[in-house]
């Protein structure tokens, strides 16, 4: 168990709709990632939010947001969903988010299935 | 940005043989390495990194080395176990500054299968 908790693990939804993913890091980390695993895709990191603050943006979708809120949770949120968006999303947390040196610690993952 | 090449894309060896992965990475500024070992439908789980100021590192099984002027490392795992058996992934983040903070960027991964 690395510490990092995301909620629901799994999630079935339509096309069109929207849906909210939660990640709690590990006690004492600041930063958290998103990564999304398709088949396809492989790892592709989302964002990351440092303290509150957004850090780093990598291939997210305009329809893709995300925050961290005071206590350090982050929600993803994902709309106007389309098939292609099937996949694993995976939420990692590290202690600091300056330097990219430190090692970031996965959540188990939501699989979300557009139908 | 940064660009993370891996080979093979699978493994097959028997227990006991010794495997070994290859990453290739495009940023000069990246300065540390982490491989993951990713077992079907779970958490990728670093298993091992090493950053740019060393050449090689060991713990147990698994060594990583690290050629920062031909700019790839190598996963390398001897005596081989069956529960060896799942996705290998290597990574790279580039140095601070900028919006690379800690982004890591993945590899293909390598599927690596130990036969008893």
């Amino acid at each position: 168990d690395s510490g990092v908790t995301q909620t629901p693990k799994h999630l079935i939804t339509a096309t069109g709709q929207r849906v909210t993913l939660r990640c709690s890091p590990r006690s004492g980390d600041l930063s958290v990632y998103w990564y999304q695993q398709s088949l396809d895709q492989g790892l592709q990191f989302l964002i990351q939010y440092y303290n509150g603050e957004e850090r780093a943006k990598g291939n997210i979708l305009e329809r893709f947001s995300a925050q961290q809120f005071p206590d350090l949770h982050s929600e993803l949120n994902l709309s106007s969903l389309e098939l292609g968006d099937s996949a694993l999303y995976f939420c990692a947390s590290s202690v600091e988010g300056l330097g990219g040196n430190n090692e970031q610690f996965f959540g188990p993952g939501t699989r979300l299935t557009v139908l | 940005g940064e660009n993370v090449e891996q080979h093979p894309s699978t493994l097959s060896v028997q227990e006991g043989d010794s495997a070994v992965i290859k990453c290739t990475y495009s940023d000069s500024a990246s300065n540390y390495f982490p491989w993951y070992k990713q077992e079907l439908g779970k958490r990728p789980q670093l298993i091992i990194d090493i950053r740019s100021n060393v050449g090689e590192k060991k713990d147990q099984r698994i060594a990583v080395t690290l050629n920062k002027t031909a700019k790839h490392f190598s996963l390398h795992i001897t005596e081989t176990q069956p529960e060896d058996s799942a996705v290998y992934f290597c990574a790279a983040t580039p140095n601070a500054g900028g919006t690379s903070y800690g982004k890591l960027t993945f590899g293909q991964g390598t599927i690596l299968t130990v036969h008893p």
